[in-house]
């Protein structure tokens, strides 16, 4: 049984340009939560997709965007990128809303740097 | 709404106990704890719900204050693989907010 799965695991990106970041849940969960966690900083939360839509939302600007697909997996996109963007992008996979209630799964994520 | 964890990181020997201090503003419907080994997905350590059992694992085991709004978390005998950092999360509005994490190291 897989586990979460994450793509590129690492990339490098220059200021101005845009990313798209992959994720497929663990078999069995239809919820990912994408997570931004910057250097020695805990996990920050950016969005949580449920039914193919935006169910939660952090304090995170319009630059950052996703989506569910109909299999569950997420994408999530961030344009216009800046230094501060560099962090590590986590992806969480949880059946329904009992992940808020039990566990999150999280994906090994998806190293970012912005130069 | 950032949970607050104390202390920042705590350095142990081998066999030595620990507590991991989690604080909110806000009141607690339940606390999630996760530990997060160097260049590793955080892992799942247990959830404590309002009112309910607390979830142990290994030789670590949890508290939750609802109305001092914390939650503690337990190392005994703490082993070498127990080094990591360990976060605490809140449940807020269906979606779970974590603390900055404490870091963990164990010497042997």
């Amino acid at each position: 049984d897989a586990g979460v799965t994450q793509s590129p695991t690492h990339l490098i990106k220059t200021r101005g340009q845009q990313v798209t970041l992959r994720c497929s849940p663990k078999s069995g969960h239809d919820t990912v939560s994408w997570y931004q966690q910057a250097l020695g900083q805990g996990p920050q939360f950016i969005f949580q997709y449920y039914e193919e839509e935006e169910r939660q939302r952090g304090n995170f600007p319009d630059r950052f965007s996703g989506h569910q697909f109909p299999n569950y997996s997420s994408e999530l996109n961030v344009n216009a990128l800046l230094l501060g963007d560099s962090a590590l992008y986590l992806c969480a996979s949880s059946h329904g809303l009992a992940g808020v209630y039990g566990e999150l799964f999280f994906g090994e994520g998806s190293r970012l740097t912005v130069l | 709404q950032q949970p607050v964890q104390s202390p920042q990181a705590v350095i142990l020997r081998e066999g030595e106990d620990a507590v991991i201090n989690c604080s909110s503003s806000k009141a607690l419907y339940s606390v999630h704890w996760y530990r997060q080994k160097h260049g590793e997905a955080p892992v799942f350590l247990m959830i404590l719900l309002k009112g309910g059992e607390q979830k142990g694992h290994e030789k670590i085991s949890a508290s939750f204050n609802e109305k001092k709004q914390q939650s503690s978390l337990y190392l005994t005998a703490s082993q070498l693989s127990y080094s990591g950092t360990y976060f605490c999360g809140t449940l807020l509005i269906d979606k779970i907010i974590f603390g900055k994490g404490t870091r963990l190291h164990i010497l042997p």
